[in-house]
């Protein structure tokens, strides 16, 4: 089973929107809405901030937010700030029984 | 606090064995599935199988089948992760991360990570 596919990199001003994609396919993240997304700061443990395409934990702020079309889902970042530079990924069930991760995105705080 | 504990930093020689323990407090052991999650350095997540601390076959990636064997134990509420015929490529940190819903995808939290370094 191949990764999902994500951008190497995205970066952004403080205040502005970015946008990381998270590509798979019709046995994955087209066929299930059990994505989810990942915050990883340097030489620490991954964080989740959104599950089930657009759901938000608990704790989370409200600037992050997910969505899906088709074999695409989507993590938006509104109101950039600096504490957003860390590396993001997403995961997705499969028609396997199996999870696959995206290979990750850094994101740059202008 | 829900919180998973691991156990600490292993250096081992290709072709040995390791043992990762992941304790897990503040919430009932049984209900909840944990996986085992892996990120070589510089490198992104990788998931390595899934397992039920009640019982049960794990469900295993297939790139780690034969190699890895998912064990839990319901008194001290710990879980285990064994990986054998360790190569360089194994150098990772390999995290423990609870289940929370019933599509596999829902980690949180996670264990803080072990190191494990595979060098001659």
């Amino acid at each position: 089973q191949s990764a999902l596919t994500q951008p190497a990199s995205v970066s952004g001003s403080p205040g502005q929107s970015i946008t990381i994609s998270c590509t798979g396919t019709s046995s994955d993240v087209g066929n299930y809405n059990y994505v989810s997304w990942y915050q990883q700061h340097p030489d620490k443990a991954p964080k989740l901030i959104i599950y089930d395409v657009s759901y938000r934990p608990s704790g989370v702020s409200n600037r992050f937010s997910g969505s899906k079309s088709g074999n695409t889902a989507s993590l938006t970042i509104s109101g950039l700030q600096a504490e957003d530079e860390a590396d993001y990924y997403c995961n997705s069930y499969t028609s396997s029984s199996v999870v696959i991760f995206g290979g990750g995105t850094k994101l740059t705080v202008l | 606090q829900v919180q998973l504990v691991q156990s600490g930093a292993e250096v081992k020689k290709p072709g040995a064995s390791v043992k990762v323990s992941c304790k897990a407090s503040g919430y009932t052991f049984t209900r909840h599935y944990i996986h085992w999650v892996r990120q070589a350095p510089g490198q992104g997540l990788e998931w390595m199988g899934i397992m039920n601390p009640s019982g049960g076959s794990p469900n295993y990636a297939q790139k780690f089948q034969g190699r890895v064997r998912m064990t839990g134990d319901t008194s001290t509420t710990t879980v285990y992760m064994e990986l054998s015929s360790l190569r360089s490529e194994d150098t990772a940190v390999y995290y423990c991360a609870r289940e929370n819903s019933s599509g596999w995808t829902r980690f949180d939290p996670w264990g803080q990570g072990t190191l494990v370094t595979v060098s001659s």
